[in-house]
């Protein structure tokens, strides 16, 4: 099954911009999903299916892809986007149905 | 709006098995599918498995397979997700998310269900 990788760690300035990347080699056939995860709150899904964004959901967030890293950013990052982020992504080359990255946990400054 | 209730935290001793159950509302359930997220304390995002809500198909992840049952009731629009033989790692928060195909949605709201295993 495809593994994707994440930075364990990020930080930003307060306004700033900062780049989440998901790194791994089943990025191809699919859209990444991104999610934002709070303590003790259930994952709030932010960007899919080719940087759509749910309703409520600040244009801040945006995501990309180039071979095989996805990306998502944050374009002048809020105190309340502290927070862990992860992708995801429908795998059908594997065993797994979908597959989630290691997780980023961001900090803002 | 879509909005998927969850059944309590549980807690069981080693070797015994666990229920969760998931009730959608706000969409045709048998439209999607639901998927079941695990997440042991301090880590990440687990994929466990799936289940076609419309037909009952399901695929599990090869490290759950034998262990998991994922059920619906499309009369109650409930999910269903048992896991047997429990260990001490299956503590975790269990989250069920609505399936649509190439990406999935948990409901902000939910909480999920904490099963706790100890003995």
């Amino acid at each position: 099954s495809s593994e994707l990788t994440q930075d364990p760690a990020v930080s930003v300035a307060l306004g700033q911009t900062v780049r989440i990347t998901c790194q791994g080699d089943s990025l191809r056939r699919y859209f990444a999903a991104w999610y934002q995860q709070k303590p003790r709150q259930a994952p709030v899904l932010v960007v899919y299916r080719n940087n759509r964004r749910p309703s409520g959901i600040p244009d801040r967030f945006s995501a990309s892809s180039s071979g095989d890293t996805a990306s998502l950013t944050i374009t002048g990052a809020q105190a309340e986007d502290a927070a862990d982020y992860y992708c995801n992504f429908r795998d059908d080359s594997g065993d797994l149905r979908y597959v989630f990255g290691t997780g980023t946990k961001v900090t803002v400054l | 709006q879509v909005q998927l209730v969850q059944s309590g935290d549980e807690v069981r001793k080693p070797g015994a098995s666990v229920k969760v159950s998931c009730k959608a509302s706000g969409y045709r359930f048998y439209s999607y599918g639901i998927t079941w997220v695990r997440q042991a304390p301090g880590q990440g995002l687990e994929w466990m498995g799936w289940i076609n809500a419309y037909n009952g198909n399901t695929n599990y992840a090869p490290r759950f397979q034998g262990r998991v049952t994922m059920t619906t009731d499309t009369s109650t629009s409930t999910a269903y997700m048992e896991l047997r033989s429990l260990i001490s790692d299956d503590t975790a928060v269990y989250y069920c998310a609505t399936d649509y195909g190439d990406y999935i949605d948990f409901d902000p709201r939910g909480q999920g269900t904490l099963v706790t295993v100890s003995s």
